[in-house]
């Protein structure tokens, strides 16, 4: 157990449809860092929050969006969502910028 | 775009044999990090190489790191059938601007029993 939470696990949704992935860091960790990883590829980050500010933008589609609430958790949001937005959501954090990176065990959205 | 590329793709190989994977990288890094990922399930961290270090050890684990060839190297020594994954090598940024962690596409290791 890396101690990163994230949920739901399975999301299965219809095109169109906006849906909310949470992440919820390991205790005293700062970063928090979003990819995105499709069927046998790489992960392709996405966004990186510290201490609840934005510090780096990647590969992020406009419909997506992200913030890091005062308790340090995260939501990413999806919206209008496509078929190629199928993919498991990567979470992770750590407790300064681009050290060692703990991991959730991902949200796997299916879109339908 | 992808910080760092690991090679090869994919590597099969037998139990108690070696397995070496490289990683190249496009820019300075502070620091380089190899992880592992088994299948549909999160990252795992192995280890991380500064970059004023050249080698470093962790168990059955040797990475090396050269920065004049911006390039990195993790090797496996005696595998086992439980090191099959996938293994990434993931690199930031040097000097302030992009705080990116970046992994690479990864290297498909199968250790045949």
């Amino acid at each position: 157990d890396s101690g990163v939470t994230q949920t739901p696990k399975h999301l299965i949704t219809a095109t169109g449809q906006r849906v909310t992935l949470r992440c919820s860091p390991r205790s005293g960790d700062l970063s928090v860092y979003w990819y995105q990883q499709s069927l046998d590829q790489g992960l392709q980050f996405l966004i990186q929050y510290y201490n609840g500010e934005e510090r780096a933008k990647g590969n992020i589609l406009e419909r997506f969006s992200a913030q890091q609430f005062p308790d340090l958790h995260s939501e990413l949001n999806l919206s209008s969502l496509e078929l190629g937005d199928s993919a498991l959501y990567f979470c992770a954090s750590s407790v300064v910028r681009n050290t060692e990176a703990f991991f959730g065990q991902g949200t796997r959205l299916t879109v339908v | 775009s992808q910080q760092g590329e690991e090679d090869p793709q994919a590597l099969s190989i037998q139990e108690g044999e070696n397995a070496t994977m490289n990683c190249s990288y496009k820019t300075s890094i502070n620091n380089l990090q190899w992880y592992r990922q088994n299948s549909g399930r999160g990252l795992v961290h192995l280890i991380l190489i500064r970059s004023n270090e050249r080698e470093k050890h962790s168990g059955r684990l040797r990475v090396t790191l050269d920065t004049s060839k911006k390039s990195s190297s993790l090797l496996i020594t005696a595998s086992r059938a439980a090191d099959t994954a996938s293994y990434f090598c993931a690199t930031d940024a040097a000097q302030g601007g992009s705080e990116k962690l970046v992994f690479g596409k990864g290297t498909k290791l199968t250790v045949n029993p």
